[in-house]
């Protein structure tokens, strides 16, 4: 079973410019979250999609959005880059069925680095 | 709100130590997840275990024990005999059992273990 695949790997853009990040889920899951993970902030909850619908929102300005498409892949978007949004963002999977937790796949995530 | 504090920033230990990873948790939900996941220099998170809070045992897997301890809130690890493998950056993590919120994980800052030969 394929795992969790994160494009593009790496990623280099320069202050005031969009980014578009894109996500595939572990076959059959239907839930995908996103993640920032920075040196100071640490690993931080973006938003989580299930069935196409934003479920939960993380603390986030609006410039990050994101997206689920019907056959779960998902894509998350920061508008107007900033420095501080250099960082590698982590996409995780799950079944996400009912509201029982289910274990969490993660991808090996895309390094953006603002310039 | 949820919190989780790992306290050790950095361990160094020489293989075949044994080593423990500290976790606290603060959260005011009576009914929560813990995990622990592994992230190697490749960057993806590795899922290590979750425990409910209904469940106090301690787990044994090989050579990974983890003891949870509700009246302290503690979730600690430990690897025994450790080996060169084992280096990684480890990450504790709660999340509430509730409708709605149970994909969203809070993470401690995370613990660089460093086993030498």
């Amino acid at each position: 079973k394929a795992g969790v695949t994160q494009t593009p790997r790496y990623l280099i853009k320069t202050r005031g410019q969009q980014v578009t990040l894109s996500c595939s889920p572990i076959s059959g899951h239907r839930s995908v979250s996103w993640y920032q993970q920075t040196p100071g902030q640490g690993l931080q909850f973006l938003f989580e999609y299930f069935s196409e619908t934003q479920r939960n929102k993380g603390n986030f300005p609006g410039r990050f959005s994101g997206r689920q498409f019907s056959n779960s892949r998902s894509e998350m978007n920061v508008s107007t880059l900033e420095l501080g949004d250099s960082a590698l963002y982590l996409c995780a999977s799950s079944l996400g069925a009912g509201t029982g937790v289910n274990e969490q796949f993660f991808g090996p995530g895309t390094r953006l680095t603002v310039l | 709100a949820q919190k989780v504090t790992q306290a050790q920033t950095e361990i160094s230990v020489v293989e075949k130590e044994d080593v423990t990873l500290d976790c606290v948790y603060e959260t005011r939900d009576t009914t929560y997840y813990l995990f622990w996941y592994k992230q190697p220099p490749s960057g993806e998170l590795v899922f290590l275990i979750r425990r409910n809070s209904f469940d106090e045992q301690n787990e044994i897997s090989g050579r990974y024990s983890w003891n949870f301890q509700k009246s302290t809130s503690s979730f600690n690890f430990t690897i025994t005999a450790s080996q060169v493998v084992d280096s990684a950056v480890y990450f504790c993590a709660l999340t509430p059992i509730s409708s709605g919120s149970a994909r969203q994980l809070t993470f401690g800052s995370g613990t660089q273990l460093t086993v030498l030969p």
